[in-house]
């Protein structure tokens, strides 16, 4: 069991410019979300899919946040265009339900 | 809206057992409390849950209060790998967000 895998493990990229994670999930895992951890704000939840579904986005904050979950094994959260505000470390998390959620090790994103 | 209270800080002493308290005064009776933690430059790591009895695995144990309306985290021998920031959280049952709060960082010394 690999875990969950995020990559890239660090991008920098400038203003303006798109920018795409990605979360490969625990194979078995109904629930997949996307997280956001800034010093001032702590954790943040963004949204949260199960059975590939988006159930609540309601944490997306702006337009600009987009997040896909093509099949189970896979999700995308696309920042387009990109802002300096946005730097922050985004986890990825699956989970059966019930139990506890496993995270990944994270993207620490920094936009310039 | 804070449904969780936990101190900010605390220290513990490698070795011995860490006691680690959580508030949630206004606790449902379908909510659960859980328990994660978060070491430097990872990601949090589940660590234990539950309803209204205590709970024991590998990691920890879970004493929940007869009222709910508080719980402890037990550690049972404490070492330098557990410093970290530990979350309490309260989920209800049918909604699967998790909600983080500042939680407590511990530290813990040789």
């Amino acid at each position: 069991d690999a875990g969950v895998i995020q990559s890239p493990r660090h991008e920098v990229t400038e203003m303006g410019q798109e920018v795409t994670l990605r979360c490969k999930p625990i194979s078995g895992h109904d629930y997949l979300f996307w997280y956001r951890q800034t010093m001032m704000r702590g954790l943040e939840l963004l949204i949260y899919f199960n059975n590939n579904v988006p159930i609540d986005d309601s944490g997306m904050p702006e337009d600009r946040f987009s997040a896909k979950m093509p099949n189970a094994s896979f999700s995308t959260l696309k920042i387009q265009p990109s802002e300096p505000r946005d730097s922050a470390v985004y986890f990825c998390a699956s989970g059966g339900g019930a139990g506890g959620y496993t995270f990944g090790s994270g993207t620490r994103l920094t936009v310039v | 809206d804070a449904k969780t209270t936990q101190p900010p800080s605390m220290d513990c002493a490698e070795g011995r057992a860490a006691n680690l308290p959580c508030n949630h005064s206004t606790i449902s009776g379908n909510e659960y409390v859980y328990w994660y933690r978060q070491i430097h430059s990872q990601g949090p790591q589940y660590i234990i849950h539950g309803l209204k009895n205590n709970e024991t695995n590998e990691m920890a144990s879970l004493i929940i209060t007869e009222d709910r309306k508080s719980s402890t985290l037990i550690l049972p021998h404490a070492t330098l790998r557990d410093t970290a920031v530990y979350y309490c959280i309260v989920r209800v049952s049918n909604d699967y967000k998790l909600s983080f709060g500042a939680g407590t960082t511990v530290t813990v010394r040789a």
